[in-house]
C-alpha cells in the first residue's frame, strides 16, 4: 500500500512557463509535507515544506499548495528554468513519527 | 561544514560477500536514515535511528543491519550480499522537530552485486 503517490513519472515544460508537480497521499495522520529535488549522481536536497495547518507556502519561485480534504499537494515552479530539470520527490510524515514516506518521484524536464 | 558524508562512493561485491557502508554527519542532528533507490522506485527506507542509541526497521530491512555508533555516525552492513541488493544507497540526517523535519542527504553509494 503506497501511502504517497506521484502519478506522473515525467513532466516536460518550456522555459519560462509554470511547472506543476502533483502528489497524493492516503494516510490522514500525515501532518507535514516536504518536496526534495534530485540531480543525477547526487543525493536529494530539500526544497520546500508545508505544515498541515497551512494551505500554501511560498519560497521564491517555488510554491507548495496543500488540499487536506482531497489529500493532495502540488508544487508550482514559476517561471521554470532549465536548471530546474531534475527528479522531484514528495514526502510526508505524521506527528511523532521518526520517519518520512516518499513518493516515487517525477522527472521534470525544462526545455530552453 | 561537510554535511553528510558517505563512504565508499562505489563498490562492487560478489554474491555472499559482506561490507559496511559508512555515514557521518556534522550537523548535530538527532535522527539518521538509510535509504535505497532503485530505478523508478523512489526512496525506500531500510533502517532509521530517531536518536542516539535507538534503531528501527523501515520498509525494506531484510538482509541489512545497522549500528548507530554515536550521534555522528550510522553504518549499514550487508552480511551476505545478494544481486537484489544492487542499488544506490543514501544516508540522511534530520534535526527532526528541533529546527525542522527536513532531511539532509549524502551523495550516495552505488553498489553492484554480481
Amino acid at each position: 500500500d503506497q501511502q504517497v503517490k506521484q502519478n506522473s513519472p515525467s513532466l516536460s515544460v518550456q522555459e519560462g512557463r509554470i511547472s506543476i508537480l502533483n502528489c497524493d497521499y492516503t494516510n490522514s495522520m500525515f501532518d507535514y509535507f516536504l518536496w526534495y529535488k534530485k540531480y543525477p549522481a547526487e543525493g536529494p536536497t530539500f526544497l520546500i515544506s508545508i505544515s498541515s495547518i497551512k494551505d500554501k507556502n511560498e519560497d521564491g519561485r517555488f510554491t507548495v499548495f496543500l488540499n487536506k480534504s482531497a489529500k493532495h499537494l502540488s508544487l508550482h515552479i514559476v517561471p521554470s528554468q532549465p536548471g530546474d530539470s531534475a527528479v522531484y520527490f514528495c514526502a510526508a510524515r505524521s506527528a511523532n513519527a521518526g520517519k518520512s514516506t516518499f513518493g516515487d518521484g517525477t522527472t521534470l524536464t525544462v526545455k530552453p | 561544514n561537510a554535511g553528510v558524508t558517505q563512504t565508499p562512493k562505489f563498490q562492487v561485491l560478489k554474491t555472499g560477500q559482506s561490507m559496511t557502508l559508512q555515514c557521518a554527519q556534522d550537523m548535530n542532528h538527532n535522527s539518521m536514515y538509510w535509504y535505497r533507490q532503485d530505478p523508478g522506485m523512489g526512496l525506500r527506507l531500510i533502517y532509521y535511528s530517531a536518536s542516539e542509541g535507538t534503531t528501527d526497521k523501515g520498509e525494506v530491512p531484510n538482509g541489512y543491519n545497522v549500528s548507530r555508533l554515536n550521534k555522528r555516525e550510522f553504518s549499514l552492513r550487508l552480511e551476505s550480499a545478494a544481486p537484489s541488493q544492487t542499488s544506490v544507497y543514501f544516508c540522511a540526517s534530520s534535526p527532526m522537530g528541533t529546527v525542522g523535519y527536513e532531511q539532509y542527504f549524502g551523495p550516495g553509494t552505488r553498489l553492484t552485486v554480481t
